[in-house]
């Protein structure tokens, strides 16, 4: 059965750090793996799609990267802003069915 | 429509009555997802349809739930007896091939059952 981790769980920095948020996943059977933002209220807004034989995908200021033999992908955030604050979710798809992580709430300090 | 379109935006309902929400998914898209996300939790999956073929299911926590998906397009959640433990947030989201193109999620539908 597919777990999605995603550590921290919360995580605050000062405008202007680069950060890093993490994901795990226990099968690395995928076909690939999507990050997304959610504001609060909102739904979820689509930032990257890894797909499987892909390493990494740049949008921006945004750089996710994919190692399915480790069960790993890393969403890092350069020059993080004030705007960048919500939370952020990973997940990964099987067959079908896409699983996500708990997600990690980040707040970026003005 | 350009994105996954849900209403209602919000219900407040009384336990015991029925609710329905619906879920208009992006022109094109063959797969459908709702997903419930409660207080402070992540998201739950409920069930999934692939064109014409049998939906999953596996997901809906009780026989109160149901959903549909008419002429593939347009799909109905109804929940049945509301319970206070059913008050969340109902996502749904469509993708244009299953399981391997990007997810794209409507706002959500708050449920709050008093």
């Amino acid at each position: 059965k597919q777990e999605v981790t995603q550590i921290p769980a919360a995580l605050s920095v000062p405008e202007g750090e680069n950060l890093v948020l993490n994901c795990s996943f226990t099968d690395s059977a995928i076909y690939n793996l999507q990050w997304f933002r959610q504001d609060p209220g909102k739904g979820l807004t689509s930032l990257l799609l890894i797909q499987s034989s892909q390493r990494e995908q740049t949008s921006g200021r945004l750089n996710a990267s994919l190692d399915k033999s480790s069960g790993r992908s890393t969403l890092y955030i350069a020059a993080s802003q004030p705007g960048d604050s919500a939370t952020y979710l990973c997940a990964v798809s099987g067959t079908y069915k896409y699983i996500f992580g708990t997600g990690t709430r980040l707040k970026v300090l003005a | 429509g350009a994105g996954v379109s849900q209403s209602p935006s919000n219900k407040v309902t009384e336990k015991g009555k029925d609710v329905e929400l619906r879920c208009d998914p992006i022109s094109g898209h063959t797969a459908l997802y709702w997903y419930r996300q409660s207080l402070g939790q992540g998201l739950e999956f409920l069930i999934y349809f692939q064109g014409n073929s049998a939906p999953d299911k596996s997901g809906l926590p009780s026989d109160r739930f149901s959903a549909e998906r008419t002429g593939g397009s347009v799909s109905t959640l109804t929940i049945q007896r509301t319970q206070q433990e059913d008050s969340a947030v109902y996502l749904c989201a469509s993708s244009l091939v299953q399981g391997k193109g990007e997810l794209f999620f409507g706002e959500g539908s708050r449920l709050t059952v008093l």
